[in-house]
């Protein structure tokens, strides 16, 4: 059984700090989605990386897919209380499934 | 309307009682996904339909049952609940299944079993 975990579970962190968050698997993916989930909604993507290796940068999120593409990483810098969420990610077998991990919960202090 | 939507946002329910849930997509995809999200785990999905069809049933209760008119709609009824099925109730389309298309998630609906 394929399985995602992301660390930490739970982050709490001032505005204007950084933050990395990760996400680890066992097995290899196809593909690797990152979602944001802010409360009272579904899951938004955020980005899909496909290439071992790949860095895709949106505002001032960083996504980065693992050599090996078996894990990701989320790397926010100067957060805002806007990035308060459940950040997820999701990887995409080779059989097309897709998996989630477990969700960091970010909280921003203004 | 754009996007998925979901009804109802919320639903309180008894052991012996029969729901259903709705989900629409004005997107025009092909697949459609129920997913059970409770605190602490993650997102489990539990059907898949694609084309119509169903393609997965992740070994869901038959208390649950799916069903699927069409490529825009979807509906999840519901009988004879337990308590540990309470838990956000998330719907999805994306444009076809087997791929790695992104989720197009609604805002699901939070059930809560008495």
């Amino acid at each position: 059984t394929q399985l995602l975990e992301q660390s930490p579970q739970f982050l709490s962190i001032q505005e204007g700090e950084n933050l990395t968050v990760y996400c680890n698997s066992s097995s290899v993916f196809s593909s690797l989605q990152w979602y944001r989930q802010e409360p009272g909604e579904g899951p938004v993507l955020l980005v899909t990386v496909v290439t071992g290796g790949e860095v895709k940068k949106l505002k001032r999120l960083t996504f980065q897919f693992g050599d090996a593409r078996k894990d990701s990483s989320l790397h926010i810098t100067a957060a805002q209380p806007g990035d308060t969420g459940l950040y997820l990610c999701a990887g995409v077998s080779s059989a097309s499934k897709i998996i989630f991990g477990s969700g960091t919960r970010l909280s921003i202090r203004p | 309307e754009t996007g998925v939507t979901q009804t109802p946002r919320h639903l309180v329910m008894g052991m012996t009682n029969k729901k259903s849930l709705k989900c629409e997509q004005h997107l025009g995809h092909n697949a459609m996904y129920w997913y059970k999200q409770s605190a602490k785990k993650p997102l489990e999905l539990m059907f898949v339909y694609n084309f119509k069809e169903q393609t997965e049933n992740n070994s869901v209760p038959s208390r649950f049952s799916p069903e699927c008119p069409n490529s825009s709609h979807l509906f999840l009824h519901l009988h004879t609940l337990q308590p540990e099925d309470s838990a956000l109730y998330l719907c999805a389309s994306s444009p076809t299944d087997g791929t790695s298309n992104p989720q197009y998630f609604g805002p699901g609906t939070r059930l809560t079993v008495l």
